[in-house]
């Protein structure tokens, strides 16, 4: 399958601080990079759809001025944290959607723990 | 927007028994119905994936079936062992060609085996 790697693989960071994570497809062209949330022993919840080179769709529920999502390339997508408060720990992972032959397959990155002291 | 549910939260098996999950869905556009196994801290790994064209897939001991009329999917695990032992999510997504393809995550499933 595909590659897709997230930026750092986990962080500590003081409330009120930001934070961003990186969202790399290694050796496909993501079109379509999604961005989810997962508190411990639940579900995957989805944040935000970016489409490269155009803003983000956030779900309902989302700020997008606290979770700024920027997709400049087919390969990079960054979430950023802004302000973050102890109830912004969670797991994030992102998962990139592209073009492989005739097929669109979607793969996700290995998830970004943030913890917020 | 599409729903999805999944049943049950939890299950326990013995070693070399069947399991099976089961998740319904709310949107009949939905035409894309995959499997993830997720291990704890890490990213959900794709098992097997289903397509609204077909009723059934099989992939050595996991299966996966579909009923389109009552909008419902089941993971099918046979011969279970203890390594299948993680947390399982279902999805659905309407794939739209050269469009984004959200999908919606089912409550997941702790599946244990118990040797």
């Amino acid at each position: 399958g595909a590659v897709v790697s997230q930026h750092p693989s986990w962080v500590i960071c003081k409330s009120g601080t930001s934070v961003k994570i990186e969202c790399r497809s290694l050796d496909f062209q993501a079109t379509t990079m999604f961005w989810y949330r997962q508190f411990p022993k639940q579900s995957l919840m989805l944040m935000a759809t970016s489409n490269e080179g155009s803003k983000a769709t956030y779900e309902q529920g989302v700020e997008k001025d606290k979770f700024l999502i920027n997709h400049a390339s087919l390969t990079l997508s960054t979430l950023t944290v802004t302000s973050a408060h102890p109830e912004d720990s969670s797991f994030y992972i992102c998962s990139a959607r592209g073009r492989r032959g005739r097929i669109y397959e979607q793969y996700f990155g290995p998830g970004t723990r943030l913890t917020v002291t | 927007g599409e729903n999805v549910e999944q049943h049950p939260s939890t299950l326990s098996v013995q070693e070399g028994d069947s399991a099976v999950i089961k998740c319904t869905y709310s949107d009949s556009a939905s035409n894309y119905f995959p499997w993830y196994k997720q291990e704890l801290g890490k990213r959900p790994q794709l098992i097997i994936d289903i397509r609204s064209n077909v009723g059934e897939k099989k992939d050595q001991r996991i299966a996966v079936t579909l009923n389109k009329t009552a909008k419902h999917f089941s993971l099918h695990i046979t011969e279970t062992q203890p390594e299948d032992s993680a947390v399982y999510f279902c999805a659905a997504s309407n794939i739209l060609t050269g469009g984004g393809n959200k999908l919606t995550f089912g409550t997941g499933t702790q599946l244990k085996v118990e040797l």
